[in-house]
């Protein structure tokens, strides 16, 4: 069974503190990874987006890297801000999946000032 | 701007009383899914559509309909809603590369 696990599941962090948020899948065989962010009872925003044939993302203080052969990926916030504070959401999109994105559980983060 | 627009935002409704949720998009994408959120059980897909009159069952898909007679639209039916179908809905898009969420129904069935 195709799977996506998010380690910590919550993450308090002091503002200002460079962080990094944890992603692994079951299977190499994945077309792309999305990292999505949620505010509490609100919708997806999509971070960024990996191809499977990609080894990183970046955009502003974020940066994503994808490492198929060890099914693992991780989210980088440099210099936390108190803004940041949302549920991170790792999506894998697995080739026989029929397109359906499989969700890791989430990483809750709280940045204190 | 680019974007899927999902309606109503709040919905609550009794038991047994038909109700739809409409989903729009503007990037004409082919790909059109459902998913539902719920604590502890996380975001799985309902329903799924790769193109028009195409679509298929996702993960949880009891006690719903979907349709796609047009390729921007793809509105979520519950003909008879149950206290268990209250969660946080959304509907999604996708081109190839990367999915864009609406900003999701929250309904609640009492």
């Amino acid at each position: 069974k195709q799977e996506v696990t998010q380690i910590p599941a919550a993450l308090s962090v002091p503002e200002g503190e460079n962080l990094v948020l944890n992603c692994s899948f079951t299977d190499s065989a994945i077309y792309n990874l999305q990292w999505f962010r949620q505010d509490p009872g609100k919708g997806l925003t999509s971070l960024l987006l990996i191809q499977s044939s990609q080894r990183e993302q970046t955009s502003g203080r974020l940066n994503a890297s994808l490492d198929k052969s060890s099914g693992r990926s991780t989210l980088y916030i440099a210099a936390s801000q108190p803004g940041d504070s949302a549920t991170y959401l790792c999506a894998v999109l697995f080739y026989n999946q029929g397109g359906k994105l499989i969700f890791g559980q989430g990483t809750e983060l709280s940045v204190k000032p | 701007e680019a974007q899927v627009t999902q309606n109503p935002r709040y919905l609550i409704t009794v038991t047994g009383k038909k109700l739809t949720v409409t989903c729009s998009q503007n990037m004409n994408h082919e790909y059109m899914s459902w998913y539902r959120q719920d604590p502890g059980l996380g975001l799985r897909q309902i329903y799924y559509s790769m193109n028009v009159e195409v679509t298929d069952k996702g993960d949880v898909p009891e006690g719903y309909k979907v349709s796609r007679k047009e390729k921007r639209n793809f509105p979520l039916i519950l003909e008879s809603p149950s206290p268990n179908q209250t969660s946080l809905y959304f509907c999604a898009s996708s081109l190839h590369y990367g999915y864009t969420f609406g900003s999701g129904t929250r309904l609640t069935v009492v």
